[in-house]
């Protein structure tokens, strides 16, 4: 079974550009979060989706974030424009249910950088 | 909101030594403890996990965990590491006050030396 991929798992892109990356989860995982890591800091929460609709949405740092997941399959992560401290490692996560014992996994990550 | 604390960025350890790395957490109400571990050019993938029962858990890779709620530890143990162990490690949290979401400490790079 494939687990969560990421795509792509690097991009260097310069401010003012946008930028989308995707996530797909694993099959049947109604369940999908978004989660960032900044250089050297945690990692911390950006949203969550329920199939198509946003649970949570309480992490989105601001407006230049668009996510987005239509017929509840895979995800995208939209960046416009892109600003310096929008770099890090974009971590996306899928879960069958939304119980706290339910175990979430995780893909490899996008590693974003903007200059 | 939770907050957890890594202490430790970086342990350099020889192989086969013993490591301790450490996880602290904020929370006063009932958490759920997890381990999770980041190998070069890889996902999160769940070390191990504490939700009820013994205070003490195992997972993969030899390694286990001790929850320590007076002290709001969980921090995790392996007697001997080897070279295949050199990773970041990520403690985290869940509570049922704040939803699923994860609350993740800021990570620990374990190094092994041969």
């Amino acid at each position: 079974e494939a687990g969560v991929t990421q795509f792509p798992s690097h991009s260097v892109i310069e401010k003012g550009q946008t930028v989308t990356l995707r996530c797909d989860p694993i099959s049947g995982h109604d369940n999908l979060y978004w989660y960032r890591r900044v250089m050297g800091k945690e990692i911390k929460f950006l949203l969550h989706f329920v199939k198509e609709s946003k649970q949570d949405e309480s992490g989105m740092p601001n407006n230049r974030f668009l996510a987005e997941r239509t017929g509840g399959t895979y995800s995208t992560l939209k960046v416009q424009p892109a600003e310096l401290e929008d770099s890090g490692v974009y971590f996306c996560a899928s879960s069958q249910g939304t119980d706290i014992y339910t175990e979430a996994f995780f893909g490899q990550g996008t590693r974003l950088t903007v200059v | 909101a939770q907050s957890v604390t890594q202490l430790d960025s970086q342990v350099p350890v020889f192989e086969e030594a013993p490591v301790e790395l450490r996880c602290n957490y904020s929370s006063s109400v009932s958490v759920y403890l997890f381990w999770y571990v980041q190998y070069p050019n890889q996902g999160l993938q769940l070390l191990l996990k504490y939700l009820s029962g013994s205070t003490l858990v195992k997972g993969i890779n030899g390694f286990e965990a001790e929850f320590n709620k007076s002290q709001t530890s969980f921090h995790l143990r392996k007697p001997s590491v080897h070279i295949s162990d050199t990773a970041e490690y990520f403690c985290a949290v869940r509570t049922r006050n704040t939803g699923n979401q994860f609350y993740f400490g800021t990570g620990t790079s374990l190094t092994v030396i041969p």
